[in-house]
C-alpha cells in the first residue's frame, strides 16, 4: 500500500544549528512532494516544495531534497531559530488525483 | 496574503447529532479539500472537491460525509451523525489547480461527546 513514514519522532537542536529532517516514502506514483510546518493549535503551513524529476530545491533558509534510487526525501533548515519549533510533516502528492498522502511527523524542538 | 479560514474553531457535539464544519477557500482556487487529524496522528485525506463535484474520496468519507458549495465562498462538510471517534481535527484546503500547493485553514476541533 502506499504509506509516507519518518525516521525520526524528534528532533532537539541547539539554536543556530542547522536542521535536518528525513522522509521515507514508499509509493512510486508521485508527481511531487511537500514540506509543511505545524504548529501547536494551527493548521498545517506550506514551507517548501520539490517535483519529482528535481532533486534538489531551495527557498528562505530551507532545502529540500530527493533521492528517488532510495524513496528518501530531507528538509534541511539552516541557522535553526526558536521560531522553527514545531511539528514538521512530508507529504506526497499523487500523480493520478488530488490527494496528499502525509508521513507521521517530526516534532523539531530548538533550544536556546 | 490571502487564506483559508474555517468556522468553528471548535466545536462539541452529542455523539449522534449532525455537524456543519465551514470554510472558505482562497478567492481564486477551484480545487477544495477536507482533511482530518485525529490528536496525534497524522494528517488523513477525506475528500477532494472540483467543479462541483466530488473528484476523489478516502475510505473514511462514508456516507454519514457529505460536501457542498452552497455558493461561491462557502466549502462546508457535513457529518449527519457522529460518532466519537470522529473527534478530531478537520482541515480545510484549496489549491488553484489539481498539482498545485494545498494551503490548509487553521483547523476545526470536533469534539463529540
Amino acid at each position: 500500500g502506499e504509506s509516507v513514514g519518518l525516521h525520526l519522532p524528534t528532533l532537539s537542536v541547539q539554536e543556530g544549528d542547522n536542521s535536518i529532517i528525513n522522509c521515507a516514502y514508499s509509493n512510486s506514483a508521485s508527481d511531487y512532494f511537500i514540506w509543511y510546518k505545524q504548529e501547536s493549535g494551527k493548521g498545517p503551513q506550506f514551507i517548501i516544495d520539490i517535483r519529482s524529476n528535481m532533486d534538489k530545491r531551495q527557498g528562505q533558509r530551507v532545502t529540500v531534497l530527493l533521492n528517488k534510487t532510495v524513496k528518501h526525501l530531507s528538509l534541511q533548515i539552516a541557522a535553526t531559530q526558536p521560531g522553527d519549533s514545531a511539528v514538521y510533516f512530508c507529504a506526497e502528492h499523487m500523480e493520478y488525483g488530488n490527494k496528499l498522502v502525509f508521513g507521521a511527523g517530526t516534532i523539531l524542538r530548538v533550544k536556546s | 496574503e490571502p487564506e483559508v479560514t474555517q468556522t468553528p474553531s471548535h466545536q462539541v457535539t452529542q455523539m449522534g447529532q449532525e455537524v456543519i464544519l465551514r470554510c472558505v477557500p482562497i478567492s481564486n482556487h477551484l480545487y477544495f479539500y477536507w482533511y482530518r487529524q485525529i490528536l496525534g496522528q497524522k494528517v488523513e485525506f477525506l475528500v477532494s472537491f472540483y467543479n462541483n463535484e466530488i473528484s476523489e474520496k478516502s475510505e473514511i468519507f462514508d456516507d454519514q460525509f457529505s460536501v457542498e458549495r452552497p455558493d461561491g465562498s462557502n466549502f462546508t462538510l457535513k457529518i449527519r451523525s457522529t460518532k466519537l471517534e470522529d473527534s478530531a481535527m478537520y482541515f480545510c484546503a484549496s489549491s488553484k489547480a489539481s498539482a498545485d500547493t494545498q494551503y490548509f485553514g487553521p483547523g476545526t476541533r470536533l469534539t463529540v461527546l
